[in-house]
Order: C-alpha cells, then structure tokens, then sequence
C-alpha cells in the first residue's frame, strides 16, 4: 500500500529563511506528488504538482519542488519564507491520475516576523 | 479554479443522532468527489469515493451503514454519518474531481465540516 511521511512535524522560521520540506512516498510504480498548504481557517490549496517531464516542478508564491526517484522524495522548497507561509503543508501522491490522494500527516510551519 | 463548497461548516448534535453534510461543486460539474477524516495533528484519511449515480467505494474499516454518502447529482455529494457517537467528532473534508482535465484530474478541496458529537 501506498504511504507518505512527512519528516518534520512542526518548522519554526524566521522570515527570509530558506525552507525545505521532507516528504517520502512508498510506492514501486508511477506516481504523482502534490504538495498542499492549508492556511489558519482555510480549506486545502493546491501549491504545486508533478506528473512527469521536468522534475523541478515550480509551484505558487514561489514554492518549488524536486522529484528525485531514486529517493522516493518530493520535497518542497522556498528561498525566502515570509509570515503569510505560516500554515500547514501536506504532501499527497495518488497513483493514477484522478484517484483518491494518500496524505502524509502534515507539518506546521510558523513564520516569524 | 474551481470552487467546493461544504455545508455547515461546523455542527454539533447529541450522541445517536444523524448529521448530513453536503459537498458541492459550485462551477463544475463533478463526477467523482472524494470524502476524508482529518483528526486533530493528524492526516486526511480516504474515507470513501462518490461517484455520481452509483454506490460509494468506501476504504476499508470505514462502516458503509454509519456513513452513507450520496452523489445524487454532478455537483452535490452527501455524507450522513447515522447514529453518531462522540467517537465520530471530527473534521470531515470533501473533494471533488473535475471529470475532464487532461490529464491530470485536479482535485478541489473543501472547506471542512467540524463535526462535534456531545
């Protein structure tokens, strides 16, 4: 079965820090990987996704992301975090395009000013 | 993009009564949309698959005759959780799936509905 860790439960970050984002899938075949954010109230957006070509996939408000299949990782990325990225970050893959998503259990990112 | 809405958005009812939560889809018309359980600090769990017209495919564990979803429509899915015990409380989020996207399917979340069982 497919599975997904997230390896960091809680970020804490200054502004203008980098951010990386560990995100692990299981999963022997083809794969498709997004990355979604969750803002304080909010319902779950869609920050960037991977299907195929390309495995520096540039997502919205400056994220980006790596596909690296040798490592079964898709991590998430951003150069210069401000205080409007605090949030929750949630990796998912699915296996077919179109199917249910499998999440991984999320990390909190805190930004502070 | 396309736009999910789910109402409420938050409800609380007495333990052994039946909730329904509706998922719509406000500018497209959806065919399959997806229900999850989100615990606190925790993930979203696949709950079940609606597809329109035909029988939820629900994950296993989850209790077909506790949460019966409804896709009666394109644009609406319903989720009853019956008989709802304090166990039940929780974040329950609908997506929906465009029918034709290329090939990449998008999915569109929605908001949420917090569910708390007294």
């Amino acid at each position: 079965a497919q599975s997904v860790s997230q390896h960091n439960h809680h970020v804490i970050l200054s502004e203008a820090a980098s951010l990386e984002l560990g995100c692990n899938y299981s999963y022997g075949g083809t794969v498709n990987l997004f990355w979604y954010v969750q803002y304080p109230g909010q319902h779950l957006q869609l920050l960037l996704k991977y299907f195929s070509g390309d495995p520096l996939v540039k997502g919205i408000k400056g994220f980006e992301a790596e596909f690296i299949k040798s490592k079964f990782s898709f991590n998430l990325r951003k150069p210069s975090v401000q205080w409007s990225d605090t949030a929750e970050y949630f990796c998912a893959v699915n296996s077919v395009a179109g199917t249910a998503l499998i999440f991984g259990k999320g990390t909190t990112l805190s930004v502070s000013s | 993009g396309a736009v999910v809405s789910q109402h409420p958005s938050r409800v609380i009812c007495k333990s052994g009564t039946s909730v329904k939560i509706e998922c719509r889809s406000l500018d497209f018309q959806a065919t399959t949309m997806f229900w999850y359980r989100q615990f606190p600090k925790q993930s979203l769990m696949l709950m079940a698959t609606s597809n329109e017209g035909s029988k939820a495919t629900y994950e296993q564990g989850v209790e077909k005759d506790k949460f019966l979803i409804n896709h009666a429509s394109l644009t609406l899915s319903t989720l009853t959780v019956t008989s709802a015990h304090p166990e039940d409380s929780s974040f329950y989020i609908c997506s929906a799936r465009e029918p034709t996207s290329g090939v990449t399917y998008e999915q569109y979340f929605g908001p949420g509905t917090r569910l708390t069982v007294t």
